[in-house]
C-alpha cells in the first residue's frame, strides 16, 4: 500500500526563519508531488508540485525532490503568521492522478 | 485559476436521513472528479474517483452503496450518503481534473461540505 508519510508536528518557526517540510514516499512509481496548504476549516489549495530531482522555486517558496532517497521537501523563506497553516504533501502515480496525501505537518510561524 | 464549488457548504441532519452534495466546476469540463473525506486532524482521505459518464471507482472499505456517486455532465458530480449516521459526521471535499496521465495535471478542489449528523 502506498504511503506518504510526514512529521505532524507542530514545526514552530519565528517570523522571518526559514521553515523546512519534509515528507517521504513509498511508492518508486510516483512520479509527481504536490504541497497543499490548508488553514483549518478550509479545503486545501495548492503551492507547488515538482516532479523532477533537484529544486524548484516560486516566491518564497523552494520544493526539493530527490527519488533516489524517495524524499520531497518545501521550504519556505521569511516566514510569516499567515503561513501558519497544515502543509500536505501528496504524490501521483504516474499514468493517473489520483492523489495519495500525507498526514501533513502543522506549522505555526510565530512573532 | 480554474474554479470548483461545493453545495452545501455546511449541513446538518437527522440520523437515517439522506444527504445530496454537489459538486460543480465552474469554468472548465472536468473529466474526472474525485470525492475526498477528512475527520479532524487527519488527512484528505479518497473515497473514490469519478467519470463522466460511468461508473464511480470506489476506495477499498468504501461502502459504494452508502456514498453513492453519480458524475452525469463534465461540469457536475453529486455524492449522496444514504442512511447517514453519526460516525459519517466529517468533512467532504471534491476536486476535479480535466484530463488524465501528465503529471503536472492539477486536481483543483472545492471549498469542502462540512456534514453532521445528529
Amino acid at each position: 500500500q502506498k504511503e506518504v508519510e510526514q512529521n505532524s508536528g507542530p514545526l514552530s518557526v519565528p517570523e522571518g526563519a526559514i521553515a523546512s517540510l519534509n515528507c517521504t514516499y513509498s511508492d518508486r512509481g510516483s512520479q509527481s508531488f504536490f504541497w497543499y496548504r490548508q488553514y483549518s476549516g478550509k479545503s486545501p489549495e495548492l503551492i507547488m508540485f515538482i516532479y523532477s530531482n533537484g529544486d524548484k522555486e516560486d516566491g518564497r517558496f523552494t520544493a526539493q525532490l530527490n527519488k533516489a532517497s524517495q524524499y520531497v521537501s518545501l521550504l519556505i523563506r521569511d516566514s510569516q503568521p499567515s503561513d501558519s497553516a497544515t502543509y500536505l504533501c501528496a504524490d501521483k502515480e504516474g499514468g493517473g492522478n489520483k492523489l495519495t496525501f500525507g498526514t501533513g505537518t502543522q506549522l505555526k510561524v510565530e512573532l | 485559476g480554474a474554479v470548483v464549488s461545493q453545495h452545501p457548504s455546511r449541513v446538518i441532519c437527522k440520523s437515517g436521513t439522506s444527504v445530496k452534495i454537489e459538486c460543480r466546476s465552474l469554468d472548465f469540463q472536468a473529466t474526472t472528479m474525485f470525492w475526498y473525506r477528512q475527520f479532524p486532524k487527519q488527512s484528505l482521505m479518497l473515497m473514490a474517483t469519478s467519470n463522466e459518464g460511468s461508473k464511480a471507482t470506489y476506495e477499498q472499505g468504501v461502502e459504494k452503496d452508502k456514498f453513492l456517486i453519480n458524475h452525469a455532465s463534465l461540469t457536475l458530480s453529486t455524492l449522496t450518503v444514504t442512511s447517514a449516521h453519526p460516525e459519517d459526521s466529517s468533512f467532504y471535499i471534491c476536486s476535479a481534473t480535466t484530463s488524465g496521465g501528465a503529471s503536472y495535471n492539477e486536481q483543483f478542489f472545492g471549498p469542502g461540505t462540512r456534514l453532521t449528523v445528529l
